[in-house]
């Protein structure tokens, strides 16, 4: 079985500053990991995955994650947010083979004037 | 290119009516997935297609859901009867099997209210 923790629920963050949001996993197979921005009252877009490879994945709107298998984190950072950035942001893990996704209970990103 | 169709966006029905949301995956993709997502649970997987079988239904909440894929660019959830812990936004999502990776695209989903 698999899981995800969003270690915070909400961070507020002043614009123009940098954050991580930080997601940790848990599972017995190799995995994919993802992360997901929601904006309010939308659907849940893709931000950045890691599949293979580098353990540095770039996504859209600046955002980039770092794989750490023995720390098995995926945390999110980005060096400089924007007011755009408000929404809620969900970590996610997927096993190999076509299995759904896990997510973390996500995490509320407010960006302060 | 027209992503992951979900309709209708909102249904507001009264507890015991039977409702049906529906979900058109992106052309192409062979796996569909329904989500719901609730302020105290989050976003569950509840059940999920591959080639139009369903795969793994052990999300399903209770007897009162069913899912059903029929073809390749439809599938339905379907609640009866409905009760009010069923209120929440659920989520339809697909995504390609090979070279395309196994990240899943997600319809803007549909907000269900029962009362």
């Amino acid at each position: 079985a698999q899981s995800v923790t969003q270690l915070d629920s909400q961070v507020p963050v002043f614009e123009e500053a940098p954050v991580e949001l930080r997601c940790n996993y848990s599972s017995s197979v190799s995995v994919y990991l993802f992360w997901y921005v929601q904006y309010p009252n939308q659907g849940l877009q893709l931000l950045l995955k890691y599949l293979s490879g580098s353990t540095l994945v770039k996504g859209i709107n600046g955002f980039e994650a770092e794989f750490n298998k023995s720390q098995t984190s995926f945390h999110l950072r980005k060096p400089s947010v924007h007011i755009s950035d408000t929404a809620e942001y969900f970590c996610a893990v997927r096993g190999g083979g076509a299995d759904g996704l896990t997510f973390g209970k996500g995490t509320h990103l407010i960006i302060q004037p | 290119d027209a992503g992951v169709i979900q309709s209708p966006r909102h249904e507001v029905t009264e507890m015991g009516q039977e409702v049906t949301l529906r979900c058109k995956p992106i052309s192409g993709h062979n796996s569909l997935f329904w989500y719901r997502q609730t302020m105290m649970r989050g976003l569950e997987l509840l059940i999920y297609f591959n080639n139009n079988v369903p795969i793994d239904d052990s999300g399903m909440p209770e007897d009162r859901f069913s899912a059903k894929m029929p073809n390749a660019s439809f599938s339905t959830l379907k609640i009866q009867p409905s009760e009010p812990r069923d209120s929440a936004v659920y989520f339809c999502a697909s995504s390609a099997s090979g070279g395309a990776g196994p990240e899943q695209f997600f319809g803007p989903g549909t907000r269900l209210t029962v009362l």
